[in-house]
Formats: C-alpha cells, sequence, structure tokens
C-alpha cells in the first residue's frame, strides 16, 4: 500500500522562529491533506491541497504532485502551535479513506 | 464551534465489559463515517468505513466481531468494542464524510479515551 512519510519526527523550536514540515508519499494520490492535532487530541483540519501552494495567516502549503511531496511552513511559531502535524493522503481509487503520515510532534517555547 | 462530536470523552472499565462510543454528525448528514484509533505517540489507523443503513467494512486486521459499527441514522455512528480487554486501551476517533464542500472535507471527532484496567 500507499507509504507515507514524514520528516522531522520531532521539532522543538523558540517562539517566533520559522520551519518547514515535509510529507512524502510512495504514489499518486487523489487529495492530500495537513492537519494539527493539539495537545487534546482534536484534529483540526489546516489545508486541502492536492497540487500548488495555499496560504492562511502565518501557515502555507506547497504540494508537489509528480515529485510526491508536500510542504508545511510555519511563521512567526507562537507556543500554541504546539501539538502533532499530519499530513494525510487519499489514494487514487473510489474510496475516500485517508492514510496518515507518521506525523512531525512540534514544540514550541515561549 | 464542533461539528462532529463523540460520547463519552473518556471511558475507564473493567476488562470483559462491553463499551459504546458514539460519534455524532451536529450539522451534516453523514453516509459515510469512519472511526480511526491512536495509539500514544502515533499516527491515527483507520479501522472502519461505517455506512449509513448497510454494514460497515473494515480495514485488514480488524476484529469485525470486536469492534461493532452501527449508522442507523445519517447522524449517528456508534462504535462498541465488546469484551474489552487491556490492550483495547487507545484513543478512538470519528470522522464524517462531506462531498458537498468545494472539495471533499472530513471533519473530526474530539476523540475518546478508552482505558480497559
Amino acid at each position: 500500500g500507499i507509504q507515507v512519510e514524514q520528516s522531522p519526527p520531532d521539532l522543538i523550536l523558540q517562539e517566533g522562529a520559522n520551519s518547514t514540515l515535509r510529507c512524502n508519499f510512495s504514489d499518486s494520490v487523489n487529495n492530500l491533506q495537513w492537519f494539527h492535532q493539539n495537545p487534546w487530541g482534536q484534529l483540526i483540519n489546516l489545508f486541502y491541497i492536492p497540487s500548488g501552494t495555499k496560504q492562511n495567516g502565518r501557515l502555507s502549503a506547497t504540494t508537489v504532485a509528480t515529485e510526491r511531496y508536500s510542504l508545511l511552513y510555519i511563521s512567526s511559531s507562537q507556543t500554541t502551535d504546539s501539538g502533532v502535524y499530519f499530513c494525510a493522503v487519499r489514494r487514487m481509487d473510489s474510496s475516500y479513506k485517508l492514510i496518515f503520515g507518521s506525523g512531525t510532534r512540534l514544540l514550541v517555547r515561549p | 464551534g464542533a461539528v462532529v462530536s463523540q460520547h463519552p470523552s473518556r471511558v475507564i472499565c473493567k476488562s470483559g465489559t462491553s463499551v459504546k462510543i458514539e460519534c455524532r454528525s451536529l450539522d451534516f448528514q453523514a453516509t459515510t463515517m469512519f472511526w480511526y484509533r491512536q495509539f500514544p505517540k502515533k499516527s491515527l489507523m483507520l479501522m472502519a468505513t461505517s455506512n449509513e443503513g448497510s454494514k460497515a467494512t473494515y480495514e485488514q486486521g480488524v476484529e469485525k466481531d470486536k469492534f461493532l459499527i452501527n449508522h442507523a441514522s445519517l447522524t449517528l455512528s456508534t462504535l462498541t468494542v465488546t469484551s474489552a480487554h487491556p490492550e483495547d486501551s487507545s484513543f478512538y476517533i470519528c470522522s464524517d464524510l462531506r462531498l458537498a464542500e468545494p472539495q471533499e472535507t472530513q471533519y473530526f471527532g474530539p476523540g475518546t479515551r478508552l482505558l480497559v484496567l
């Protein structure tokens, strides 16, 4: 099956720093999404980005589908950005199942 | 605000008992919902697809007699962990599938933490 790998697995930042999270996937996909899981476990949709670039405030994402990777940029990080960031992909079949990557655990220190 | 709710948020039970977890889509009639399981510091693993009015479809390796799923209405799916054992302790998360959005979207519930003693 399709493999989804994220890097780095852990990241510690000082408040105000910028960071780039990467998601590699092993096969063509119909859909790619980025999620933030807060410390209480709630998953929040960040981006639906099967290709191209999108921006939402301090966050932006870029997916290069032909090269099978996606990047999530966090600028001017805040302590509330802490948590786990997951990318998830949908296979090129008729189901809508998401396959989640291993996640990047981010800690932003004040 | 929340668009998918789960109840209970956490539950502790004795080994051998059954536990039911409810997942409600609050503002959408969801014909398809998903159940995931997450172990500490691990990723989400899809357990099954819950289909309104029909049987759930389970991922490989997930025991359907162990994890009973019922999706009797367009707003409610339930997951029952039968004869729970300590290894069933985990964080269970549901989501609903919305195809009518500008793009397909899954909204996730807040999760249920199950501890089996």
